[in-house]
């Protein structure tokens, strides 16, 4: 089956300008999180969602930061005004969301954006 | 604190035996796991562990949590050219969605 994908695989932007990134995770997946990870670094949360629940948003590093999802469809999250600092490849994960199960979280293969 | 901690880089010879190091922050019902990451490509779950256990093996892998010492190891097996990746060990305390992940492991295997 489809497992989750990611657009645009690569993001060259001007410093100043808006991307939009995309998620599509695994059907059925309830929860969704995406995640940002600098070059030679580890993953940093970035928002969670869960169902129709208030997404958990404490990871996002600024407010030019944001992300939405409908339902338990897409989701995109989007950068204003993109700095350098910004450049990073952005993953994406779903999973079934049982808080007490070890669920596993199935990865996208990320979008690498470069702030220029 | 949330912290969770591996080396950098490791590098051993194919057919040895490869063991990733990780310490862990959290003191209650915690699953702990390991990732791979290829290049190029997002992450994959290799295995986890529950803190109420002490190791688990799955075919080339060994997981073993020495809880005292908040201390997680993945022993790789008879490590191939096709485990060098970069290794995440991971926790999330049980009842919650956070996962935190360690900076991660490059592992090169030398032919």
């Amino acid at each position: 089956g489809a497992g989750v994908s990611q657009s645009p695989s690569n993001k060259v932007t001007e410093k100043g300008k808006d991307v939009e990134l995309r998620c599509d995770p695994i059907s059925g997946h309830t929860a969704l999180y995406w995640y940002r990870q600098r070059l030679g670094q580890g993953l940093e949360f970035l928002i969670y969602f869960q169902g129709n629940s208030a997404p958990d948003k404490s990871g996002l590093p600024s407010d030019r930061f944001s992300a939405e999802r409908t339902g338990e469809s897409v989701s995109t999250l989007t950068i204003q005004r993109t700095q350098q600092e910004d450049s990073a490849v952005y993953l994406c994960a779903s999973s079934l969301g049982a808080l007490d199960r070890s669920y596993e979280q199935y990865f996208g293969p990320g979008t690498r954006l470069t702030v220029t | 604190g949330e912290d969770v901690e591996q080396s950098l880089f490791l590098s051993v010879r194919e057919g040895d035996s490869s063991v990733i190091n990780c310490t862990y922050t959290d003191s209650s019902s915690t699953y702990l796991y390991w990732y791979k990451q290829e290049p190029g490509a997002g992450l994959q779950l290799l295995t986890y562990i529950f803190s109420n256990m002490d190791m688990k093996q799955d075919q080339r892998l060994t997981v073993l949590l020495n809880k005292k010492d908040k201390h997680l190891s993945l022993r790789i097996a008879d490590t191939q050219t096709g485990d060098s990746a970069i290794y995440f060990c991971a926790e999330r305390t049980s009842g919650t969605y956070k996962y935190i992940f360690g900076t991660g492991t490059r592992l090169k295997v030398l032919a």
